[in-house]
């Protein structure tokens, strides 16, 4: 079983939709989490961090359900410029601050 | 100000033969990480630095695979005898060394095929 599960997709949605993507992880002593986003052929970026209590940065909504090991992120309005694949990723306490990557999940956002 | 720089962005060699890719952090960066990542995979874990010193090589697939950082700087990836398996990207990254968390800046990449 893989640490950081996501659906890959593709998740193919029409311009101003609303999109969601989850994840699971299996180490409950994960410490903290975050959404990179990563571009065709281009490096991950950091989209957001993920706490608790949910955030929120514009049309990105992020949860985290530590009890579940359970991460979405909802993306309301959807662009064109979204068209990426969304990485799910986690950080262990005691692994130094290596990161551990799911997947993917891409999406194509339509006209 | 610049970011994470890898050379080369694209290599191409012959099974059996030896490679180095090169890393340079952001300027004032302590921690430095080299990830793999496969074709429709996310990126794995390879080996990270803090400064000088390897603080953990776990994700190293075998002995062919080896990292320095001698200046606390630039780091160099280096693959012996390599094998058709071994073609990826190649990703660096590099963070302030901060307690944790500590947001991860990624390179480009380099793009290794190995015929």
């Amino acid at each position: 079983r893989k640490e950081v599960e996501q659906d890959p997709g593709p998740f193919n949605v029409p311009e101003g939709a609303t999109v969601a993507f989850n994840c699971t992880y299996s180490n409950s002593a994960s410490q903290s989490f975050f959404w990179y986003r990563q571009d065709c052929r281009k490096e991950p970026k950091l989209l957001m961090s993920v706490y608790s209590s949910g955030n929120e940065d514009g049309r990105f909504t992020a949860q985290l359900n530590r009890a579940s090991q359970y991460i979405s992120l909802l993306i309301r309005d959807s662009k064109l410029s979204d068209s990426a694949t969304y990485l799910c990723v986690v950080n262990l306490r005691n692994a130094g601050n290596m990161l551990t990557f799911g997947g993917g999940t891409r999406l194509m956002v339509k006209p | 100000g610049a970011g994470v720089s890898q050379t080369p962005s694209n290599k191409v060699t012959e099974k059996g033969k030896y490679v180095e890719l090169r890393c340079d952090p952001i300027s004032g960066h302590t921690a430095l990480y080299w990830y793999r990542q496969s074709l429709g995979q996310g990126p794995e874990f390879l080996i990270y630095f803090q400064g000088t010193g390897a603080a953990d090589d776990s994700g190293l697939p075998n002995d062919r695979f080896f990292a320095v950082r001698p200046e606390g700087s630039v780091s160099t990836l280096k693959i012996q005898r390599t094998e058709r398996g071994d073609s990826a990207v190649y990703l660096c990254a590099s963070s302030r060394g901060l307690a944790f968390p500590d947001t991860q800046y990624f390179g480009p990449g380099t793009r290794l095929t190995v015929l």
